[in-house]
């Protein structure tokens, strides 16, 4: 079964610049989530899509942060402008209710990350 | 709000020695979720176990094990005979019922020396 998939892995782009972010979750998941990572620290929630309805955007910087997920499917986010603080790794997760048992399973799967480089 | 500590920042073992990971979280919420997971240097987050507040059985996975106390709201980790392999960063997470969102604590840093 195929995983979550992030494009791209790196990126590199000096301050003011916009960025954009993709994400493809495992087929069947409903829920979609991207958390951002600064090195040294635990991934923190951005944005939170149940099908393509925001759930949670709370933590999502809103003035230069946006979030999509059109067809409930994939997910795109963008920065726009960069500044130096979001350097970070940048991780997108589903998860998805397991049919095999009688109550949801929550366990979120992640994509490999991209590595955001604001210089 | 909830909250997740990892008070260990870094460990440093020599390979077969045992090694325990702590973890302490903080919640008003009666129904919760802890998890562990593992970050090798591709980054990528690996799951390990989930648990839910329910069930303090502790679970052993192989050489993994995990301590579940309520008492003193603790979710332990413990890796046996640990192995070069098992170098990575260790993240305990918490969820709440109704909140799917993973809060997680600072992580620690394992290295296992051959």
């Amino acid at each position: 079964e195929a995983g979550v998939a992030q494009s791209p892995r790196y990126k590199i782009i000096e301050k003011r610049q916009s960025v954009a972010f993709w994400c493809n979750p495992i087929s069947g998941h409903a829920t979609l989530y991207w958390y951002q990572q600064i090195l040294g620290q635990g991934p923190k929630l951005l944005i939170q899509f149940q099908n393509n309805g925001v759930v949670d955007d709370s933590q999502l910087p809103k003035d230069r942060f946006s979030a999509e997920r059109l067809k409930g499917v994939d997910s795109t986010l963008k920065i726009q402008p960069a500044k130096l603080e979001d350097s970070a790794v940048y991780l997108c997760a589903s998860s998805g209710r397991d049919l095999r048992t009688v109550r949801g399973r929550n366990e979120q799967f992640f994509g490999p990350g991209t590595r955001l480089t604001v210089l | 709000a909830q909250k997740v500590t990892q008070a260990q920042t870094e460990i440093s073992v020599v390979e077969k020695e045992d090694v325990t990971l702590d973890c302490v979280y903080e919640t008003r919420d009666t129904t919760y979720y802890l998890f562990w997971y593992k970050q090798p240097p591709s980054g990528e987050l690996v799951f390990l176990i989930r648990r839910n507040s329910f069930d303090e059985q502790n679970e052993i996975s192989g050489r993994y094990s995990w301590n579940f106390q309520k008492s003193t709201s603790s979710f332990n980790f413990t890796i046996t005979a640990s192995q070069v392999v098992d170098s990575a960063v260790y993240f305990c997470a918490l969820s709440v019922q109704g909140a799917q969102k993973l809060v997680f604590g600072q992580g620690t840093r394992l290295t296992i020396n051959p």
